[in-house]
């Protein structure tokens, strides 16, 4: 069964440019969520998506959007780019069905770096 | 809300030592707990989890962590770590049926031959 996969791996952008960064969750999981990993903030949870609704969001400027398609396929934008916003990028995916503490999965991550 | 609080930033041992990471977590409501280990330039992998029922948690590659809702601790266990074992870990919990979960700022595990 193939894992989390996220894409583009490494990607660098100007700031001010704006970026989408995909996600594949696991075969049968309908709930996506997003968290951005940097050295000074660590882990902090953006948003989650189960069956194409907004579940949740962190606290987190309106320039950080997602969306879930129907085949629970996920993308996550940032507008307006700040140097602030270079950050590992990791999303996550899980049954979602109801089941409490549902074990999430994590992809490898995309590295994003903003110059 | 909850929140996790990781107490050691670095944990230098040598090999075949044994290990204790130590995690607290504060909650004014029931909570699952979990422990995710990240190799260099790698995603999180799920090391083990505590939902309910036994306090004691086994989980992969010989870590195990106690959960002792008393102290509000939830510390990770290994007796005899490897080179291997090198990484950073996260402790992180979550309140219910949701995504949102709120990590520790992690450890970093340097295991020395």
């Amino acid at each position: 069964k193939a894992g989390v996969t996220q894409t583009p791996r490494y990607l660098i952008k100007t700031r001010g440019q704006q970026v989408t960064l995909s996600c594949s969750p696991i075969s049968g999981h309908r709930s996506v969520s997003w968290y951005q990993q940097t050295p000074g903030q660590g882990l902090q949870f953006l948003f989650e998506y189960f069956s194409e609704t907004q579940r949740n969001k962190g606290n987190f400027p309106g320039r950080f959007s997602g969306r879930q398609f129907s085949n629970s396929r996920s993308e996550m934008n940032v507008s307006t780019l700040e140097l602030g916003d270079s950050a590992l990028y990791l999303c996550a995916s899980s049954p979602g069905q109801g089941t409490t503490g549902n074990t999430i999965y994590f992809g490898e991550g995309s590295w994003l770096t903003v110059v | 809300a909850q929140s996790v609080t990781q107490l050691d930033s670095q944990v230098p041992v040598f090999e075949e030592a044994p290990v204790e990471l130590r995690c607290n977590y504060s909650s004014s409501v029931s909570v699952y707990l979990f422990w995710y280990v990240q190799y260099p330039n790698q995603g999180l992998q799920l090391l083990l989890k505590y939902l309910s029922g036994s306090t004691l948690v086994k989980g992969i590659n010989g870590f195990e962590a106690e959960f002792n809702k008393s102290q509000t601790s939830f510390h990770l266990r290994k007796p005899s770590v490897h080179i291997s074992d090198t990484a950073e870990y996260f402790c992180a919990v979550t309140k219910g049926n949701n995504n949102d979960m709120r990590f520790g700022a992690g450890t970093r595990l340097t295991v020395k031959p």
